[in-house]
């Protein structure tokens, strides 16, 4: 089965830190850019983090320098690295997959999402 | 960053309805608009991307349209499974942005 699965929310602190996995199966990983997405209690969508087939990376001015993305395609697995965390990164953080189409992030397949919440 | 404002923000519908949702981009974006569905409590699932084209499994009845910065989502029929939040996503400049959300309710 085509999937991706979160793994590692919970509750943190403010100003600590927290690592997000994603697991997927079913597709081959190592062909795919992968990203994250998260979405707050409000319902909005935020893209946090992506990374191409390379190894290149990308992310929004909010969390650059905070949070790190990070692909093993030997464990077809996909991370993502959050430091310096506040309240305002309170989401439900969705892995998900963009096709292969050069120059059109559109994402074709998502997890079921991780809950972090930050608060003291 | 590509400001995507969605109006209206919520709308209520019967079966059977046609339904038609809006997406205006700040900027030009060509046809890198997406949309996606989203049921209550699962992930956000995509319709159509290049702002026409469906994604495969997706019903017919939905279909998007563009005509300069202004996008539309539409549902020719709504069905009972169609009640949702749908979101539009800009793919033409990082950082890739969302709208705010179109709530369709039953009526």
């Amino acid at each position: 089965e085509v999937q991706l699965v979160e793994s590692g929310g919970g509750l943190v602190q403010p100003g600590g830190s927290l690592r997000l996995s994603c697991a997927a199966s079913g597709f081959t990983f190592n062909t795919y850019d992968m990203h994250w997405v998260r979405q707050t209690t409000g319902g909005n969508l935020e893209w946090v983090a992506g990374i191409g087939t390379a190894g290149d990376t990308y992310y929004p001015d909010s969390v650059k320098g905070r949070f790190t993305i990070s692909r093993e395609n030997a464990k077809n697995s996909l991370y993502l690295q959050m430091n310096s965390l506040s309240a305002g990164d309170t989401a439900v953080y969705y892995c998900a997959r963009v096709p292969p189409e050069i120059g059109n992030w559109y994402f074709d397949l998502w997890g079921r999402g991780a809950l972090v919440t930050v608060s003291s | 960053d590509i400001q995507m404002t969605q109006s209206p923000s919520s709308l209520s519908g019967s079966v059977g309805d046609r339904v038609t949702i809006t997406c205006r981009a700040s900027q030009s974006i060509s046809a890198y608009l997406n949309w996606y569905q989203q049921r209550s409590g699962k992930a956000p699932k995509l319709l159509i991307y290049a702002a026409t084209r469906l994604q495969s499994g997706v019903p017919s009845r939905f279909s998007g349209s563009l005509s300069g910065t202004d996008f539309t989502l539409t549902i020719s029929s709504l069905q009972p499974e169609d009640f949702a939040t749908y979101y539009c996503q800009q793919s033409y400049s990082v950082p890739a942005t969302f709208g705010g959300g179109t709530k369709v309710e039953i009526k």
